[in-house]
């Protein structure tokens, strides 16, 4: 019954490598959402899964970026050959069905690609 | 391509002030808007959520405004504590297309004992 997770809270890799962040949203929640908050700047959108399927995925910023969540639950957001711009705080939020509802926040990954 | 801004940017207030956030956005074609708070090294907690056809929603100390027609809304929170200082960030998302949120940048409150 606990509020939408994410794993790890910090993840620390070298430029190039591959990172794999978690999010476990609340039960029941349909939708899923992915953002990044760089500092001192508001969450962007990259995706968002209704279900299992990716219902917008127009904010990823390149093909280095992937995000599955294969039985309508957790998700995974996979960023390959990472970047020193790619350091940022990973949040990821759920809703209710019915749409258009309140979004929920998880604490966020913090990702510092050295 | 919607855009969020929101002033001030930074807001320092004795404790016990009754204060406004702005907040405004460039496409009125909106669907709804939620304003949240975020303390440092934290998510996002959801505070209020209005939805296009209505004018206000209110929560305790905190009270939301909004005009969708001249594309402004406003966070009032009345009787300021020490413990409201956090950022505050208003969102919203668009009519008829994706449920996605578009955020400003956020008012960073800080109030005073």
């Amino acid at each position: 019954g606990a509020g939408v997770s994410q794993t790890p809270s910090n993840k620390v890799t070298e430029k190039g490598k591959y990172v794999e962040l978690r999010c476990d949203p609340i039960s029941g929640h349909t939708a899923l959402y992915w953002y990044r908050q760089s500092l001192g700047q508001g969450p962007e959108f990259l995706i968002y899964f209704q279900g299992t399927g990716a219902a917008d995925d127009s904010g990823l910023p390149n093909d280095r970026f992937f995000a599955v969540r294969p039985e309508g639950s957790v998700s995974t957001l996979k960023i390959q050959r990472t970047e020193r711009g790619d350091s940022a705080v990973y949040l990821c939020a759920s809703s209710s069905p019915g749409g258009r509802t309140k979004q929920f926040f998880g604490p966020g990954t913090r990702l510092t690609v050295l | 391509k919607q855009e969020v801004t929101q002033i001030p940017a930074a807001l320092s207030v004795p404790e016990g002030e009754n204060l406004v956030l702005n907040c405004s956005f460039t496409d009125s074609a909106i669907y709804n808007l939620q304003w949240f708070r975020q303390d440092p090294g934290k998510g996002l907690t959801s505070l209020l959520l209005i939805q296009s056809s209505q004018r206000e929603q209110t929560s305790g100390r905190l009270n939301a405004s909004l005009d969708k027609s001249s594309g402004r809304s406003t966070l009032y929170i009345a009787a300021s504590q020490p413990g409201d200082s956090a950022t505050y960030l208003c969102a919203v998302t668009r009519a008829g297309g994706s449920e996605k949120l578009v955020f400003g940048k956020g008012t960073k409150l800080t109030v005073n004992p």
